[in-house]
């Protein structure tokens, strides 16, 4: 158990819907990422955020957005949902943004688009 | 464009032996690289990370190697162990001049320890 937790666990949806994937960090952990991984892909990096301020943004979509709130849990909004974004999500957190902490990461998202 | 590459999609050893999984990258600014391994419907988990001012980096019986003028990261377990059967990202840490990074993933090679 890594101490990070995500909900739900898994979500079914329809194309055109939106939703909204949850991630709780580590006790402690400031910096939150998010990632997709699609059938047979590795992990992408979506968007970091670190004590509640957006840190580094990768390859995502215009159609999704992230916060990370006031009590370091964050969330992930996709919207105008299509087929292709059907995938696992993960969330994953680290004590400071640097690059040698360990991000730990939760156990994923995975969303099914109909 | 792949710019971390595992291009073995899966690998089976004995017991005992030595499992070797390859990683290439495209970038020469990537500056960290790590592994991580994950088990079925859990979240990766990191097991081994290198600098690239390092060529090696040791972990009980985990050994990670680089090679900076090919590129190329190999991680060694030794002895494998069926509980090490699992998915390995290789991951490489791409600097950018604000100061932020992000990682940069492999697609993973599937790990099978034969009992």
């Amino acid at each position: 158990d890594s101490g990070v937790t995500q909900t739900p666990k898994h979500l079914i949806t329809a194309t055109g819907q939106r939703v909204t994937l949850r991630c709780s960090p580590r006790s402690g952990d400031l910096s939150v990422y998010w990632y997709q991984q699609s059938l047979d892909q590795g992990l992408q990096f979506l968007i970091q955020y670190y004590n509640g301020e957006e840190r580094a943004k990768g390859n995502i979509l215009e159609r999704f957005s992230a916060q990370q709130f006031p009590d370091l849990h964050s969330e992930l909004n996709l919207s105008s949902l299509e087929l292709g974004d059907s995938a696992l999500y993960f969330c994953a957190s680290s004590e400071r943004p640097g690059v040698t902490d360990t991000q730990y990461f939760g156990p994923g998202t995975r969303l099914t688009v109909l | 464009d792949q710019q971390v590459k595992q291009n073995s999609p899966s690998l089976s050893v004995q017991e005992g032996r030595i499992s070797i999984l390859n990683c290439d990258y495209t970038n020469s600014m990537f500056d960290y690289f790590l592994w991580y391994k994950k088990y079925p419907a859990e979240g990766p988990t990191f097991l081994i990370s290198i600098s690239s001012i390092k060529d090696k980096n040791e972990d009980g019986r985990f050994t990670v190697f680089l090679n900076k003028s090919a590129k190329h990261l190999s991680l060694h377990i030794v002895p494998s162990q069926p509980g090490d059967s699992a998915v390995y990202f290789c991951a490489a840490s791409d600097p950018h001049r604000s100061g932020t990074y992000k990682y940069i993933f492999g697609t993973g090679t599937r790990l099978k320890v034969l009992a």
